[in-house]
């Protein structure tokens, strides 16, 4: 079956510091990616859309200079946050459309951030 | 735009209870339903989906049926096991669009005693 492969799956960094967040899928090409936060106890957020060879599409109050999404191959995007501040602090979580799924997404792990 | 609201949790249940977790969304055109489960420490995991008014997901003992007079996608189980403690999220995506995006509910925490 399908496999999203997301690392690192903990990281702690110092405040100020960037830190960058892969997403690989394992066994199929995706062309969009997804990229959520999710807060303890609550729902997840999306943060943008990411698709193959073009910019990413952000949601509403996300910061394209804060939340670098980069989806360079078909198989990998990645999420960078720059200068990280504590209030970054998260459970992140990618998705990946699979291509003969409608509307079906497969998530990977989850990376949860610390920024001290 | 389209939302998805889900029943509050947490909720406990003893071993062998039924379970009911309601969910209602409002949207536009026709929507595609989702419940994604996310065991401790994990991802979300695909639970069930329906596609279509009427059609009725199952997976696990879990079911839910696409209730499009009453906007509603209720998940059901009837006899649950502790293994079944989650978060449990309702989700909707566009039906026309392969890429649309999925837009979840908060999530209902289920808690299952021995």
């Amino acid at each position: 079956g399908a496999v999203v492969s997301q690392h690192p799956s903990r990281v702690i960094c110092k405040s100020g510091t960037s830190v960058k967040i892969e997403c690989r899928s394992l066994d199929f090409q995706a062309t969009t990616m997804f990229w959520y936060r999710q807060f303890p106890k609550q729902s997840l957020m999306l943060m943008a859309t990411s698709n193959e060879g073009s910019k990413a599409t952000y949601e509403q109050g996300v910061e394209k200079d804060k939340f670098l999404i980069n989806h360079a191959s078909l198989t990998l995007s990645t999420l960078t946050v720059t200068s990280a501040h504590p209030e970054d602090s998260s459970f992140y979580i990618c998705s990946a459309q699979f291509p003969s799924g409608a509307n079906v997404l497969t998530f990977g792990a989850g990376s949860r951030l610390t920024v001290l | 735009g389209d939302s998805v609201t889900q029943m509050e949790g947490p909720v406990t249940l003893s071993e062998e209870a039924f379970l009911t977790i309601n969910c209602t969304y409002t949207a536009t055109g026709y929507p595609s339903l989702f419940w994604y489960v996310q065991y401790p420490g994990e991802g979300l995991q695909l639970l069930l989906k329906a596609t279509k008014a009427d059609d009725k997901g199952s997976n696990k003992g879990f079911e839910a049926t696409y209730r499009k007079e009453t906007t509603s996608f209720h998940l059901e189980k009837g006899s649950v096991q502790v293994s079944d403690s989650a978060v449990y999220f309702c989700a909707l995506g566009g039906g026309y669009s392969s890429a649309s995006k999925i837009i979840f509910g908060s999530g209902t925490r289920l808690s299952i005693r021995p």
